[in-house]
């Protein structure tokens, strides 16, 4: 059965500052891999999606994402965090199966200081 | 454009009762999936219903339950409530097996 492993359960970032959440799954075949971000009270916004062809995939809100199948990794990304980013961030992989459902991560908490 | 709604935002019941949650899918969507999200995890697949019929389940009792009705819109039953269904439960909605969307959920808390 696929997994996803979020290393981090918080992270703190100083405004501007770079940023890198860590994931990475199980999964014995290509993995269709998500990123979602998650404020208070809010459901599940979509930030990017890998499915095939380029390992380095752009998202909204200026958010990246790199996949590395030597590393069964599939990093989130942004260069520049604005206060508005502090949220949940959760990573999840899509079975190959009829339903096509989530495997989600235990999500990473992001803080963003002044 | 609507999105996902559902209903209710929050409700509180006690052990052992029954709860209804609701969900309206986004519009063009025909397929309703569910998901519980306790708090401090990411959520977890409960089941997808496709034409009104549950097309896959996940590791989740009988006393979790669902409908989908032929305008799309769909019900959670859980019964026998127990204080480990305290959690955020997400509808997401889709056109067939294509991208999610998700609704902000219904936060139940049971005493």
């Amino acid at each position: 059965a696929q997994s996803v492993t979020q290393p981090d359960i918080h992270i703190t970032v100083s405004e501007g500052a770079s940023l890198e959440l860590r994931c990475n799954y199980s999964y014995g075949a290509t993995p269709y891999l998500f990123w979602y971000v998650q404020s208070p009270g809010q459901g599940l916004q979509l930030l990017l999606k890998y499915f095939s062809g380029d390992t380095l995939v752009q998202g909204i809100k200026g958010f990246e994402a790199e996949f590395k199948r030597s590393q069964s990794s599939f990093n989130l990304r942004k260069p520049s965090v604005h206060w508005s980013d502090a949220a949940e961030y959760f990573c999840a992989v899509v079975n190959s199966g009829s339903a096509r459902q989530l495997t989600f991560g235990s999500g990473t908490q992001l803080t963003v200081l002044p | 454009d609507a999105g996902v709604t559902q209903s209710p935002t929050h409700l509180i019941k006690t052990r052992g009762q029954q709860v209804t949650l609701r969900c309206s899918p986004k519009s063009g969507h025909d397929t309703v999936s569910w998901y519980q999200q306790a708090l401090g995890q990411g959520p977890q697949f409960i089941f997808q219903y496709y034409e009104e019929e549950e097309r896959q389940r996940g590791n989740f009792p009988d006393r979790f339950s669902g409908h989908q009705f032929p305008n799309y819109s769909s019900e959670l039953n859980v019964n026998a409530l127990l204080l480990g269904d305290s959690a955020l439960y997400l509808c997401a909605s889709s056109r067939n097996t294509g991208e999610l969307f998700f609704g902000e959920g219904s936060r139940l808390t049971v005493l």
